[in-house]
């Protein structure tokens, strides 16, 4: 079976601090990986999707970027955090070239920025 | 903006009632549908899904009912349980190329009374 996971769980960054998340995901090959930020009480953001190594779609202009260095690792990073960089991220996965993709989520890593 | 809403953003039920939550849509060329249920400091987990193509689809306690002529999306929890207290969302996709991007609600809060 598939399983996902993230890390950190909890994460409290000082604002100018980089950052650096990271995603696994087991038992499938060349999935379709995402980056969500969800806020509190907010619904789910897209930041990033992957549809392979290397190969980065951004969905909103940011002070994050992603990168995929190997089939089943998305990592989220940023070179300087922002106080509006603090939320709730998740990683998801999905199978590729499938007609109707549902997306598998993360335990997701809670960031703070102070 | 979001093409896919929530009528009520809490809804709060006595323990063994039955639950209905309820989503809109706004694309008609959506294709499929899906519900998802997050607990708090958790990420999403799916309950169930649907294609446009089914009007209705049944799962343990759960249903999911389709009205494409109103846009509109339901779900229905049968004798509601203290664990089901969580945020419910609702996603939808548009097929198109080879990427399927999920398009998701603010989701419902439900919380179930002893």
């Amino acid at each position: 079976s598939q399983t996902i996971h993230q890390w950190p769980a909890t994460l409290v960054q000082p604002v100018g601090s980089p950052l650096s998340l990271e995603c696994t995901v087991e038992g499938t090959s060349n999935p379709n990986l995402y980056w969500y930020r969800q806020a509190a009480g907010r619904g789910l953001q897209l930041l990033f999707y992957s549809v392979g190594i290397g190969q980065i779609s951004s969905e909103v202009p940011q002070n994050l970027s992603a990168s995929r260095p190997q089939d089943r690792q998305f990592i989220l990073s940023s070179k300087k955090l922002l106080l509006s960089d603090s939320g709730f991220y998740l990683c998801a996965w999905s199978v590729s070239g499938g007609a109707l993709e549902t997306q598998y989520f993360g335990p997701g890593t809670r960031l703070l920025v102070l | 903006g979001e093409s896919v809403g929530l009528h009520l953003p809490t809804l709060s039920v006595q323990e063994g009632d039955n639950s209905i939550i309820n989503c809109a849509y706004s694309n008609s060329a959506s294709d499929y549908f899906i519900w998802y249920k997050q607990e708090s400091g958790k990420g999403p987990q799916f309950i169930i899904d649907i294609r446009s193509n089914m009007d209705k689809r049944q799962g343990q306690r759960v249903t999911v009912l389709l009205n494409k002529t109103v846009k509109h999306l339901s779900l229905q929890i049968a004798a509601t349980q203290p664990g089901d207290s969580a945020v419910y969302f609702c996603a939808e996709i548009v097929s198109g190329g080879s990427n399927y991007k999920l398009t998701f609600g603010k989701g419902t809060l439900l919380t179930v009374n002893p």
